[in-house]
């Protein structure tokens, strides 16, 4: 039973369109997280949400927007694609804030051509 | 801000030498420390932690000791494996680091037979 899971694994689209990623996880945890690797393999957090409630919004364009329906899900939708958006995007979640430990879905790499 | 530094690689090794991979921090207050090991293709996942100073983490035949005087964690195993071959990433969080996980740029460990 995955803990963290991702959709799509996969997503190839063109410049200008809108699309969405989705995440859930089921281990109960109460604070879910956005984060972006790059080529390099570099992450740097995106968003993260506490019981459905926005506590980090780092400096991302606000082409990005997360929704968190509920404290089990988190999802991201990007509108207006840029050739830049290209990355693997990983969705995380933590049983709390100060994040004793983060359980990671599998990404869902994005290319933008 | 807080940042977490480590070695860049690669790091190409034969089977069953011994692996060290540096990692040092700076950070306001007394973060907690994590070692997260990425497989090809694959998300994150947790290898050891430590969350406070002199702690030492351990799984997997490899250790972590948290250095306060020196803000280090490095990654040591004594003997490695082909399956070992992943890129590793040092990270920290806590209150005072905003309740995120702040990652350093990974590195990346080619175990060959």
């Amino acid at each position: 039973d995955t803990a963290v899971s991702q959709t799509p694994k996969y997503l190839v689209t063109q410049m200008g369109n809108d699309k969405s990623i989705k995440c859930e996880q089921n281990l109960g945890h109460d604070t879910m997280y956005w984060y972006k690797q790059d080529s390099k393999k570099f992450l740097k957090i995106m968003f993260s949400y506490n019981n459905k409630e926005l506590i980090i919004n780092e400096t991302v364009p606000n082409r990005f927007s997360p929704k968190s329906p509920d404290k089990a899900h988190l999802n991201l939708h990007i509108n207006s694609l840029e050739l830049g958006d290209s990355a693997v995007y990983f969705c995380a979640s933590s049983q709390q804030q100060g994040v004793t430990e983060a359980f990671f879905g599998q990404g869902t790499r994005l290319t933008v051509v | 801000g807080d940042s977490v530094t480590q070695m860049e690689g690669p790091v190409t090794l034969s089977e069953e030498a011994f692996l060290t991979i540096n990692c040092t921090y700076t950070a306001t207050g007394y973060p907690s420390l994590f070692w997260y090991v990425q497989y090809p293709g694959e998300g994150l996942q947790l290898l050891l932690k430590a969350t406070k100073a002199d702690d030492k983490g351990s799984n997997k035949g490899f250790e972590a000791t948290y250095r306060k005087e020196t803000t280090s964690f490095h990654l040591e195993k004594g003997s490695v494996q082909v399956s070992d071959s992943a890129v590793y990433f040092c990270a920290l969080s806590g209150k005072a680091a905003g309740n995120k996980l702040t990652f350093g740029g990974g590195t990346r460990v080619l175990v060959k037979p």
